[in-house]
């Protein structure tokens, strides 16, 4: 089954950029890095998804190395609102689907 | 345009009991998977359906099974449950794309095991 590590937590202050790595040593070759943000008892939403190098959309970007064996989700000028913990899902070469632990953003005013 | 629907929100139910859970996918999606979520840790994933088999499934046992109707929408079904079930499920759909593509989450329905 596939592992991905992220940290555990990470603090900012309002208007900073935020960059959370994932590192997922046993991605399938032909699968998507997606990433996830969930607040409290709140299914997760989907952020942005890539399989290789960078993606940007209206909320975040993500950049993915050639071996994919890790990908940074980047937050760009963050705010309270942005306090939620975030998931990185990556199939693994059994195809089996992996979420993080997850990375706990505390915005700080 | 109507996002992922389950039913119910909240459900208590006795170990030992069976418990069946409902999920409408998104407009125009034809895929589901389900999760666990238990308090404080990430999704686990429990299985897919697409054209109403089981695609990939996780490290659940056969208590848990699923199914998917021809309009896409999909149940999962727990037996004997456990103390150790109570759990956020959480439904999700896409469009056919690869096991991981673009899954849109519903808001899940905690289930309690008494």
């Amino acid at each position: 089954l596939a592992k991905t590590t992220q940290p555990i937590s990470m603090d900012s202050y309002e208007g900073q950029e935020v960059n959370i790595t994932c590192s997922h040593n046993n991605i399938a070759t032909n699968d998507y890095i997606t990433w996830y943000q969930q607040f409290p008892s709140q299914g997760p939403r989907f952020i942005i998804q890539g399989y290789k190098t960078k993606v940007t959309n209206e909320v975040a970007s993500l950049f993915i190395p050639a071996d994919r064996k890790s990908s940074t989700l980047s937050l760009p000028r963050v705010s309270l609102s942005d306090t939620a913990v975030y998931y990185c899902l990556v199939g693994d070469s059994d195809y089996k689907l992996s979420f993080g632990a997850g990375t706990t953003v505390t915005v700080r005013a | 345009d109507a996002g992922v629907t389950q039913s119910p929100t909240h459900l208590i139910k006795t170990r030992g009991q069976q418990v069946t859970l409902r999920c409408s996918p998104k407009s125009g999606h034809d895929t589901v998977s389900w999760y666990q979520q238990a308090l404080g840790q990430g999704p686990q994933f429990i299985f897919q359906y697409y054209e109403e088999e089981e695609r990939q499934r996780g490290n659940f046992p056969d208590r848990f099974s699923g199914h998917q109707f021809p309009n896409y929408s999909s149940e999962l079904n727990v037996n004997a449950l456990l103390l150790g079930d109570s759990a956020l499920y959480l439904c999700a759909s896409s469009r056919d794309g690869g096991l991981t593509y673009e899954q849109y989450f519903g808001p899940g329905t905690r289930l309690t095991v008494t």
